[in-house]
């Protein structure tokens, strides 16, 4: 079984610039949830989505968005790109809302 | 009330030995405590969890040890190999919600 799939796998951006990242998540599985990885930091929750509606939201500014498409899958759009968005973005997808998570292998973004 | 406290952040460990990390919390709602390791480059990847009615949970070398009433949790790498070399998050969830992690503790463990 394939596990949660990113893309891009990395991506670099300007300053001011949007960006869309994608998530597949593992067959089945129901939820989708988006975290921030900053370098040296333990991940920040920035939303968690089941059955396509949004059902948590972490401290990030409204720049930031999200949606789950009827398979399942995920995009996170981040808008006006600021430096200190550079991060790896990870996702995250469960079986139901309160299972076990499993994390992809991340998208690292850089803003120059 | 939210955060949870890791230490140390980084760790050197010698073949063979045990490695231990540290975990505190606040709220006493959490009710699941998982580990995660992480390689660079990769996503963390689910190593072992406790929910709180439990004081220790065995797997393979990794042992969690919890304190419920001093609102602390632990891990222990036993016999650490190399290959265990990594960063190592703990985290607290409540229920569906989202799971909050340590910063984070960067093992080495020297051949």
């Amino acid at each position: 079984d394939a596990g949660v799939t990113q893309s891009p796998t990395h991506l670099i951006k300007t300053r001011g610039q949007q960006v869309t990242l994608r998530c597949s998540p593992i067959s089945g599985h129901k939820s989708v949830s988006w975290y921030q990885q900053v370098l040296g930091q333990g991940p920040q929750f920035i939303f968690q989505y089941y059955e396509k509606e949004e059902r948590g939201r972490g401290n990030f500014p409204d720049r930031f968005s999200a949606r789950q498409f009827p398979n399942y899958s995920s995009e996170l759009n981040v808008n006006a790109l600021l430096l200190g968005d550079s991060a790896l973005y990870l996702c995250a997808s469960s079986f139901y809302i309160d299972t076990e998570a499993f994390f992809g292998q991340g998208t690292r973004l850089t803003v120059v | 009330q939210q955060q949870v406290k890791q230490s140390p952040q980084s760790l050197i460990v010698q073949k063979g030995g045990i490695s231990i990390i540290n975990c505190a919390y606040e709220n006493t709602a959490f009710d699941y405590f998982p580990w995660y390791q992480q390689f660079p480059g990769k996503g963390p990847a689910l190593l072992i969890a406790i929910r709180p009615d439990v004081s220790e949970k065995k797997e393979g070398r990794f042992t969690i040890s919890f304190n419920k009433s001093a609102k602390q949790f632990s891990l222990h790498i036993m016999d650490s190999q190399p290959g265990d070399s990594a960063t190592y998050f703990c985290a607290a969830k409540t229920g569906g919600f989202k799971t909050i992690f340590g910063a984070g503790t960067r093992l080495f463990v020297k051949a």
